[in-house]
């Protein structure tokens, strides 16, 4: 999920597909993850949350997997579709502190019919 | 409806002239949050409220103030606005129940200083 200069990192994928975003937080600490969608105006929207003590959770249709040695997020979006197109970003938090959410960059997806 | 509304939805206004974007909540969130969006920059929070006169900086506070005299009300404010205040504005509100930190983000605020 980090961008250089301008530009977000893209993913392209077909609809029906399985759709993998990745992201690298930054600080060792942080025991609180979620990511979001943000769909072209409108504000960002929560999809899942993960703790550190666990290393995956499933919701509908999407899954987090939290890596916490190599400091690794990814989401997984199954059957992608249309409306899936968006931005995600991933934040993270620690928690018991400021509850401070640092967001990542993010991942322009976009789903093609 | 739960909602964060923010007013207002868009701004274009010059250097230096006080301008003020409310943010209200109706969900009785105790966290309030202000972030700012910019193009390869992401989401940047300015301020944040953990509850009624409990307030503090973020990443990026330089140039606004916020105040908590409501819980359900956080406006954020640019005493004297300038360029590089361009931006687009989000509010967020989160409740700290049941270990859940989700933020509701309202619509946003795209403000241009010329």
């Amino acid at each position: 999920g980090e961008s250089v200069g301008l530009h977000l990192p893209t993913l392209s994928v077909q609809e029906g597909d399985n759709s993998i975003i990745n992201c690298a937080y930054s600080n060792s600490a942080s025991d609180y993850f979620i990511w979001y969608k943000q769909e072209s105006g409108k504000g960002p929207q929560f999809i899942i949350d993960i703790r550190s003590n666990m290393d995956k959770r499933q919701g509908q249709r999407v899954t987090v997997l939290l890596n916490k040695t190599v400091k690794h997020l990814s989401l997984q979006i199954a059957a992608t579709q249309p409306g899936d197109s968006a931005v995600y970003f991933c934040a993270e938090m620690v928690q018991g502190g400021s509850e401070k959410l640092v967001f990542g960059k993010g991942t322009k997806l976009t789903v093609n019919p | 409806e739960a909602q964060v509304t923010q007013n207002p939805r868009y701004l274009i206004t010059v250097t230096g002239k006080k301008l003020t974007v409310t943010c209200s909540q109706n969900m009785n969130h105790e966290y309030m949050s202000w972030y700012r969006q910019d193009p390869g920059l992401g989401l940047r929070q300015i301020y944040y409220s953990m509850n009624v006169e409990v307030t503090d900086k973020g990443d990026v506070p330089e140039g606004y103030k916020v105040s908590r005299k409501e819980k359900r009300n956080f406006p954020l404010i640019l005493e004297s606005p300038s360029p590089n205040q361009t931006s687009l504005y989000f509010c967020a509100s989160s409740s700290f129940g049941q270990g859940s930190y989700e933020q509701y983000f309202g619509p946003g605020t795209r403000l241009t200083v010329t």
